[in-house]
């Protein structure tokens, strides 16, 4: 069974660029979920997907977008880059039948300068 | 709005000790608790869960306590290793399963 995988693993923007995360899920998940930790502080829900639609999201502005795809693997785009963005973005799978049990990713560090 | 508040924030045990993490929650849609381990760099591990319809779920030295009326759990870590250190949050799921996660608890244990 092949865990959830994330690339790149580490990333450095500048302020008012866009970047994009990937993520792999879990064989046999088909909801991806992505958060963002900053230093110190416990994940923060950024949104969901399921069977490739949104399927519920948190206090986060527009500029964050995902997509998923019809294996579910899921990208995370963030439009014009801030220096707040500067977090480890990880990405979790799971599956509806399978009780809520999420599993997490290693996660991408960006830093914004 | 914190609606899984997480104590202590931080803990230093003796190796062979019982670290105990605690948690109170006030959303009661809430229907799924796990915990999470987290080592530095890398991506939080689900270590245990319980639902609330269970008081206690125990998975080898890690036991859930759940108290449904209080709306609060715990996380009791027996014999706790020095391996054992890391930040552990706890969590709460409803719904589309977004997960609310606590502040997180910093472990040291000492040999």
């Amino acid at each position: 069974e092949t865990g959830v995988t994330q690339s790149p693993t580490h990333l450095i923007k500048t302020r008012g660029q866009q970047v994009t995360l990937r993520c792999s899920s879990q064989s046999g998940h088909n909801t991806v979920s992505w958060y963002q930790q900053a230093l110190g502080q416990g994940p923060q829900f950024i949104f969901q997907y399921y069977r490739e639609e949104e399927n519920g999201r948190g206090n986060f502005p527009p500029r964050f977008s995902g997509l998923q795809f019809p294996n579910y693997s899921s990208e995370l785009n963030v439009n014009a880059l801030e220096l707040d963005d500067s977090a480890l973005y990880l990405c979790a799978s799971s599956s509806p039948d399978q009780g809520g049990a999420q599993y997490f990713g290693p996660g991408t560090r960006l830093l914004v300068l | 709005q914190q609606q899984v508040k997480q104590s202590p924030q931080s803990l230093i045990v003796q190796k062979g000790g019982i670290s105990i993490i605690n948690c109170a929650y006030e959303n009661t849609a809430f229907d799924y608790f796990p915990w999470y381990q987290q080592f530095p760099g890398k991506g939080p591990a689900l270590l245990i869960a319980i639902r609330p319809d269970v008081s206690e779920k125990k998975e080898g030295r890690f036991t859930i306590s759940f108290n449904k009326s209080a709306k609060q759990f715990s996380l009791h870590i027996m014999d706790s290793q020095p391996g054992d250190s890391a930040t552990y949050f706890c969590a709460a799921l409803s719904g589309y399963q977004k997960v609310t996660f606590g502040t997180g608890t910093k472990l040291q244990v000492i040999p």
